[in-house]
């Protein structure tokens, strides 16, 4: 039982390139999330996912696009890289056998340049 | 949507005294309010929530308490240790039959406990 597991773990692109960061889950977990954190900044979450085929925009979407055609997969896709972008980016799911708490993945620490 | 303010930045306290963190959030709708631990480097991970049917909840060393009438929340170390330094994270949403919605995290609050 993996949990939540994140690829890549870093990653720098140059601006206007395009990228998608991984996540997938194995705890048949319904509800997936991406955030972002920034310095001094917490977590601002991205886009979430309530169960396949779902998904919903959060505080800063813009510049993101996201996926959920399996239960396991979520994927972050970054169209036009921007230096605004630059930050770790933190996927969780959370579901019912885990007191609806988040499980966190390892984090992708992106840089733009 | 939701607003969750998050005191103290920084918390410096010596080993074996307590610590107390405190939050407000501004949509009454918020009923699941997790803390999480982040170490440096490290992911979040989740060290202990309420939900707004109970007004504490205490798990060893550490308790949270929920004033809903107020809208905030705080979490208590007592005894602490020299692993209880870390970035602290409060949060807030709604929680539903499948899991929690989008939480809005606070600012964090890096724990110093000095030797």
């Amino acid at each position: 039982n993996a949990g939540v597991t994140q690829t890549p773990k870093f990653r720098i692109l140059k601006i206007g390139q395009s990228m998608t960061l991984q996540c997938a889950q194995d705890m048949n977990h319904n509800y997936m999330y991406w955030y972002r954190q920034d310095p001094g900044m917490g977590l601002k979450l991205i886009y979430y996912s309530v169960g396949a085929g779902i998904t919903d925009k959060g505080e800063v979407p813009n510049g993101y696009n996201v996926s959920r055609s399996t239960t396991e997969d979520f994927p972050l896709r970054l169209e036009l890289a921007a230096p605004s972008q630059t930050s770790v980016y933190f996927c969780a799911s959370s579901g019912m056998g885990q007191g609806y708490g988040y499980t966190f993945g390892s984090g992708t620490r992106l840089t733009v340049v | 949507g939701e607003n969750v303010e998050q005191h103290p930045s920084t918390l410096s306290v010596q080993e074996g005294d307590s610590a107390v963190i405190k939050c407000t959030y501004s949509d009454s709708a918020s009923n699941y309010f997790p803390w999480y631990k982040q170490e440096l480097g490290k992911r979040p991970q989740l060290i202990i929530d309420i939900r707004s049917n109970v007004g504490e909840k205490k798990d060893q060393r550490i308790a949270v308490t929920l004033n809903k009438t107020a809208k905030h929340f705080s979490l208590h170390i007592t005894e602490t240790q020299p692993e209880d330094s870390a970035v602290y994270f409060c949060a807030a949403g709604l929680h539903s039959g499948g899991g929690a919605d989008g939480l809005t995290f606070g600012k964090g609050t890096h724990l110093i406990i000095q030797p």
